[in-house]
């Protein structure tokens, strides 16, 4: 079946310092979503991505989604101790019915 | 309440007992989906429910596992001889549909352990 991976696993950052998460696909995705997750808690929607190069700000938060729709990242500036959490992206794909597949996660950790 | 309710939150059961999950979706929302999350892991797929189309059933692991959902409304999720291995966080999710952003909003999680 379809896959979606995600790097890196764990992140550990200093309060203050940038973060990166990945999200690839081995094929063209229809379109892509981002959720977080707090420690104990269930994921939360932060965004959905659907056209090819696209590019979306939430305050401190970016994400892209690549010109061939094949991956995407998230990128936070200035991380802060309430950004601890699971970060998972979702893919849905064309012809592969309408579930979202997550990838692995990146657990984010931020020392204060 | 206005959001997604799951029960048992938690539930603890002897290896090969039935257990049976519950999902209460978003009012008007017309997709139901079934995650399984091991500690630690990430989530994977169990089942899709959109509307009155027949189900989309790839995710899951085993003959041991069913869903049902009547209409647009309450979903079961149904474990049969229970394992060890079956031990992890039941999310469910409900979203307004394919029409919409997509957006999955998430039960709190019925916590499922085997012993």
């Amino acid at each position: 079946g379809q896959q979606v991976m995600q790097i890196p696993q764990y992140q550990h950052v200093q309060e203050g310092e940038d973060f990166t998460t990945y999200c690839n696909s081995s094929t063209t995705l229809s379109n892509i979503q981002w959720y977080k997750q707090r420690p104990g808690g269930h994921p939360v929607f932060l965004i959905q991505l659907v056209k090819s190069g696209e590019v979306k700000k939430q305050k401190r938060l970016t994400f892209q989604f690549g010109e061939a729709k094949k991956n995407s990242s998230l990128h936070i500036t200035a991380t802060q101790t309430t950004d601890v959490g699971t970060y998972f992206c979702a893919g849905r794909w064309r012809n592969y019915g309408q579930n979202f597949v997550f990838g692995p996660g990146t657990r984010l950790s931020v020392l204060p | 309440g206005a959001g997604v309710s799951q029960s048992p939150s938690n539930k603890v059961t002897e290896k090969g007992k039935d257990v049976e999950l519950r999902c209460d979706p978003i009012s008007g929302h017309t997709a139901l989906y079934w995650y399984r999350q091991r500690l630690g892991q990430g989530l994977e797929f169990l089942i899709y429910f959109q509307g009155n189309s027949a189900p989309d059933k790839s995710g899951l692991p085993s003959d041991r596992f069913s869903a049902e959902r009547t209409g647009e409304s309450v979903s079961t999720l149904t474990i049969q001889r229970t394992q060890q291995e079956d031990s992890a966080v039941y999310l469910c999710a409900s979203s307004p549909g394919q029409m919409n952003t997509g957006e999955l909003f998430f039960g709190e999680g019925s916590r499922l352990t085997v012993l």
